[in-house]
């Protein structure tokens, strides 16, 4: 089965601090994602890689940076946490030409 | 632009109640896909079905049956039968030709009571 790992559940972060949230996943995917979740807004991309070392910009990309080293993990990193980046962070992965998306459980994270 | 319109916030139906799920959705494009993924309480979500714009048959899985009418932009999901373990946010998703990058809508939240 296809497993996209997240590395935190929970996170609690302080306003200006810089926060790093890993994604990993184990089936050679080309192409990972970032996702942010809100109340009422649904899913929203903050940033896309097809291949290592390459990104795009995705719908909501302001605040935040990406990298990715390795073809299996993709981290997210909020510079300086505010607290309107409190929310639900979702990882997926695909193989490219257009299937399904396999997801991660989430981050919540609570920027205080 | 592009965008997936699910108008219903939240549905609440009692078990083994049909129920429906609405998805509008608009693009330019010709060729596209159009996906439905479900989201229970742990958080992940879970592929259901992926269709293609050129492809206008209905499908059945089990309970799950999906409507695609491009002459109406819509794709709406009914449940047959509904169960306590359908109990979820329900995604409808576009996403255009040759890329992988998903649209989503607002999500339904369904809750089957027993």
């Amino acid at each position: 089965d296809v497993k996209v790992t997240q590395s935190s559940r929970y996170l609690v972060k302080r306003t200006g601090e810089k926060v790093f949230l890993e994604c990993v996943q184990d089936m050679d995917h080309e192409n990972m994602f970032w996702y942010r979740q809100d109340p009422g807004l649904g899913l929203r991309l903050i940033y896309f890689s097809y291949d290592v070392k390459m990104k795009e910009k995705g719908d909501i990309p302001e605040g935040y940076s990406v990298s990715r080293e390795k073809k299996e993990r993709f981290s997210l990193i909020l510079e300086s946490a505010s607290t309107n980046q409190t929310s639900m962070y979702l990882c997926a992965s695909s193989p490219g030409g257009v299937t399904e998306a396999f997801f991660g459980q989430g981050t919540r994270l609570t920027v205080v | 632009a592009q965008k997936v319109t699910q108008a219903q916030t939240e549905i609440s139906v009692v078990e083994k109640e049909d129920v429906t799920l609405d998805c509008v959705y608009e693009t330019r494009d010709t060729t596209y896909y159009l996906f439905w993924y479900k989201q229970p309480p742990s958080g992940e979500l879970v592929f259901l079905i992926r269709r293609n714009s050129f492809d206008e048959q209905n499908e059945i899985s089990g309970r799950y049956s999906w409507n695609f009418q491009k002459s109406t932009s819509s794709f709406n999901f009914t449940i047959t039968a509904s169960q306590v373990v359908d109990s979820a946010v329900y995604f409808c998703a576009l996403s255009e030709y040759n890329t992988d990058k998903l649209i989503f809508g607002t999500g339904t939240r369904l809750q089957v009571f027993p």
